[in-house]
């Protein structure tokens, strides 16, 4: 029963260093969503996925890129870390279909870019 | 695109209490949802509410959608009930983006 997993759960960076942030769902979900979490702003959207192959970038976009090359995984990149990317990721996913679109999220990653 | 207004912003309670938040949206939306992030970061959907009353447990929301608003209550409040919950929703489309409020921390103290 894992639901949506996200790797690695913790990870510190130096400015400028790149790396990936992995989403694995196993429900065969259509929609993947990539949020940050930062202290008093509540969470708001980086990118998303509405189907395997397809992404659009979302409210925060800058910064970061993501791919969908399967359904189960949805990849986040920072290719030049900066301090303002600190931030708790998290990663959701849904089935897309009406009218029930519940989001399911993972434990969230945890970065820190010093 | 839809603002989220979430009070209130921080609550303390003793422990048996009940209580009451809030969740303003600037214009009309879809798929509202509350959610749970207990002290360790984890996110857990407790309600899918577009309109009318649900209640599971002690929760119960309800959402008036006409005037753009939904509220959580948590009777006999318990100190696992501690956390921040979170109101979303979205302004339509078929991309599904949902637009979070900034929260309401709850501190449940024995």
């Amino acid at each position: 029963n894992a639901g949506v997993t996200q790797t690695p759960k913790f990870r510190v960076l130096k400015t400028g260093q790149s790396m990936t942030l992995l989403c694995a769902q196993d429900m065969n979900h259509e929609y993947m969503y990539w949020y940050r979490q930062d202290p008093g702003m509540g969470l708001r959207l980086i990118h998303y996925s509405v189907g395997e192959g397809t992404t659009a970038k979302g409210e925060v976009p800058d910064g970061y890129n993501v791919s969908r090359l399967k359904k189960q995984n949805f990849l986040l990149g920072l290719e030049s870390a900066a301090p303002s990317q600190t931030s708790v990721y998290f990663c959701a996913s849904s089935t897309g279909y009406p009218p029930k679109n519940i989001q399911y999220f993972g434990a969230g990653t945890r970065l820190s870019v010093l | 695109g839809i603002q989220v207004e979430q009070s209130p912003p921080d609550l303390i309670l003793q422990e048996g209490a009940n209580s009451t938040l809030r969740c303003n949206f600037s214009d009309s939306v879809n798929n509202l949802q509350w959610f749970h992030q207990n002290p360790w970061g984890q996110l857990i959907n407790l309600f899918y509410i577009p309109s009318g009353t649900k209640q599971n447990g002690r929760l119960s929301a309800t959402t008036v959608a006409t005037e753009r608003y939904s509220l959580l209550y948590i009777s006999s409040s318990q100190t696992t009930d501690s956390g921040v919950y979170f109101c979303a929703g979205d302004s339509g489309g078929s991309n599904y983006k949902l637009t979070f409020g900034k929260g309401t921390l709850l501190t449940v103290n024995p």
